[in-house]
């Protein structure tokens, strides 16, 4: 199936610092999805993205696409004790199975 | 209260036995997906079903099956054949099988096989 890269595995930060997950295809993509699962939760859907260089925000956290459509970006500002979880990427390949990929995911610890 | 809902909750079996994971959805979502998670692993695909009555391999099915006869219910059956069954179980729905739509999940089953 699809090659996706998450990195990195784990984060851990203080509470207020900023954090970063990014998400990597060899291929061009269709699109991206986000998703957040809370310790002991099931995944959450996050966003959507489906345009060339598109940025989206929720709040702290910013969302972007690569120009190239074969990266993505998950940032969070000013981190906070409910922003821990799994962050995982779900990607669709142009031209590829319509079924997306998920990535390993990215664990973020917040320390208070 | 729309949703998926997934049981139970943990589940325990002996080695050599099969077991069935429940998974409903009242959303009328068309589309299905049983996953597993491993830790460190993310979601691995088992298998999906895009309509009642159908359903496909996803990257990891050996020792594993599904039936979809019904559009609300897609169950999974953990068979003896599946080497390593301790997991965690996840089934999602989505409005249709392509990439664009979201896939909403269930609280998932934790299964112990010993």
């Amino acid at each position: 199936g699809q090659q996706v890269m998450q990195i990195p595995q784990y984060q851990h930060v203080q509470e207020g610092e900023d954090f970063t997950t990014y998400c990597n295809s060899s291929t061009t993509l269709s699109n991206i999805q986000w998703y957040k699962q809370r310790p002991g939760g099931h995944p959450v859907f996050l966003i959507q993205l489906v345009k060339s260089g598109e940025v989206k925000k929720q709040k702290r956290l910013t969302f972007q696409f690569g120009e190239a459509k074969k990266n993505s970006s998950l940032h969070i500002t000013a981190t906070q004790t409910t922003d821990v979880g799994t962050y995982f990427c779900a990607l669709r390949a142009s031209g590829g199975s319509y079924i997306p990929t998920f990535g390993r995911g990215t664990s973020l610890i917040v320390h208070p | 209260d729309g949703g998926i809902t997934q049981s139970p909750k943990y589940l325990f079996r002996k080695e050599g036995q099969n077991v069935t994971l429940s998974c409903e959805q009242n959303l009328n979502h068309d589309a299905m997906y049983w996953y597993r998670q491993d830790p460190g692993q993310g979601l691995r695909l088992i298998y999906y079903s895009q309509i009642v009555n159908d359903f496909q391999k996803g990257d990891i099915a050996e020792g594993y099956s599904v039936s979809r006869e019904k559009k609300e219910s897609f169950p999974l059956t953990v068979t003896s054949a599946q080497k390593n069954p301790t997991a965690f179980y996840l089934c999602a729905s989505s409005l249709g099988a392509q990439g664009i739509y979201e896939q909403y999940f269930g609280p998932g089953t934790r299964l112990t096989v010993t």
